[in-house]
């Protein structure tokens, strides 16, 4: 059964706080998503990666990076976490036609 | 600009009637896909269809089947005989590029389904 695993389902954190988001897939998937999802905006693009060392700007990559060291694990990384960067976070990886996603992680920032 | 665009916030249907979800698109790559994807209250994201832009038939999984209209860049979803486990949020995504695939979804639709 193909799995996306998010490390963490709730997460609090204090504003400045450098904070990891980590997703691993066993899929042997080439191509990790990063979003966040908030009402009334849907699912935005934050970063996404087509291989080991290799990403891609999303659409809102503005206060994020992320890392790709290994194939299964896809890290997003809040440099100095704010209160807009509250939300619910959702890893997916793909392959051509579904993409799977993990049970997303909610973030706040106190 | 929208990528993906879902024009209805909101939707009610009753059960056992059809539904159609809105998708508009935008891309001048030739070589995209389209996705549909239900959010139930829990949160998961349940896959549902998939429809490559050289297939030359809609695609179907059951209750579910895709509109698709190229020239028009649309991509509707059509529920038939909606079920009360029907309501929830239904996001229309895409996929564009060549190696570097980006996937794109759309601001989403809530359906509700009533007795």
């Amino acid at each position: 059964d193909v799995k996306v695993t998010q490390s963490s389902r709730y997460l609090v954190k204090r504003t400045g706080e450098k904070v990891f988001l980590e997703c691993v897939q066993d899929m042997d998937h080439e191509n990790m998503f990063w979003y966040r999802q908030d009402p009334g905006l849907g699912l935005r693009l934050i970063y996404f990666s087509y291989d080991v060392k290799m990403k891609e700007k999303g659409d809102i990559p503005e206060g994020y990076s992320v890392s790709r060291e290994k194939k299964e694990r896809f890290s997003l990384i809040l440099e100095s976490a704010s209160t807009n960067q509250t939300s619910m976070y959702l890893c997916a990886s793909r392959v051509s036609t579904e993409a799977f996603f993990g049970q997303g992680t909610r973030l706040t920032v106190v | 600009a929208q990528k993906i665009t879902q024009t209805q916030p909101g939707m009610f249907v009753q059960e056992k009637e059809a539904v159609t979800l809105d998708c508009t698109y935008d891309t001048s790559d030739p070589s995209y896909g389209l996705f549909w994807y239900k959010q139930p209250s829990s949160g998961e994201m349940i896959f549902l269809i998939y429809q490559g832009s050289y297939d030359q038939q809609n695609a179907t999984e059951g209750r579910y089947s895709l509109n698709f209209q190229k020239a028009r860049k649309s991509a509707n979803l059509v529920i038939s005989a909606s079920q009360l486990g029907d309501s929830a949020m239904y996001f229309c995504a895409m996929r564009e590029g060549l190696g570097t695939d980006k996937l794109i979804f759309g601001t989403g639709t809530r359906l509700q389904v009533f007795p």
